[in-house]
């Protein structure tokens, strides 16, 4: 059974990056767009982006100047970059498996952006 | 980017009725159409993909259809279970959208 973890600090000062981890457990990394989405307190769900196992990326136009995410087979993980956070990027960050359809998601992690 | 609207933003519902969301592109999106459900303090559960495919263990009260520009997600009879926020979500683009969410409250 795949199954997702986020990980990362919880608290990040203004103006400072966001950076979080998944972990993959449970199956193959290869042919997958590993994604990053977040949900804003009291509203939807926000596609941040994803990265293709080959290394293609794509992001939501709104971010694109912040973000990155990167790729570790090796370690089968993930990752996300956030720059330059402001109060709007507090939310609950869930990774994925996105396989066109997402059927698996991380639990979940809340991060607050806060002096 | 391909824009979702998602109709009604909410709906409150007696156990055992219909429900039926709407879900609307912005441009033709064939059938890469998906259904979430999303509850508090959980992460979203995959429903429906590719607009009519059940994913797995999914109760038979939940059905989808719709192609191109419109689609439908059918709870048959509401459980109480089922209240929940539930989008829709595009991956004809490389650009994903989630619809905006309908709220279904049960009365």
């Amino acid at each position: 059974q795949v199954q997702l973890q986020e990980s990362g600090p919880r608290l990040v000062k203004p103006s400072e990056t966001l950076s979080l981890t998944c972990s993959v457990s449970g199956g193959s990394m290869n042919n997958y767009y590993w994604s990053w989405i977040r949900q804003p307190p009291g509203k939807g769900l926000e596609w941040i982006g994803y990265m293709y196992y080959s290394g293609s990326t794509s992001y939501n136009p709104s971010l694109n100047s912040r973000v990155t995410i990167s790729l570790d087979t090796s370690k089968s993980q993930f990752s996300l970059r956030l720059s330059s956070v402001t109060a709007a990027d507090t939310a609950v960050y869930y990774c994925a498996r996105d396989a066109y359809s997402i059927g698996y998601w991380g639990q979940g992690i809340q991060v607050t952006v806060s002096s | 980017e391909i824009v979702l609207t998602q109709s009604p933003d909410f709906q409150s519902v007696t156990p055992g009725e219909k429900v039926t969301i709407t879900c609307r592109a912005s441009q033709s999106i064939g059938g890469n159409l998906h259904w979430y459900q999303h509850k508090p303090n959980q992460s979203p559960k995959l429903l429906i993909k590719y607009a009519s495919q059940p994913f797995s263990e999914v109760p038979s009260r939940f059905s989808g259809r719709g192609s191109g520009t419109e689609f439908t997600l059918t709870i048959s009879s509401l459980e109480p279970e089922d209240a929940a926020t539930y989008y829709c979500h595009q991956s004809s683009s490389s650009l994903r959208t989630f619809g905006q969410g309908t709220k279904v409250e049960i009365k």
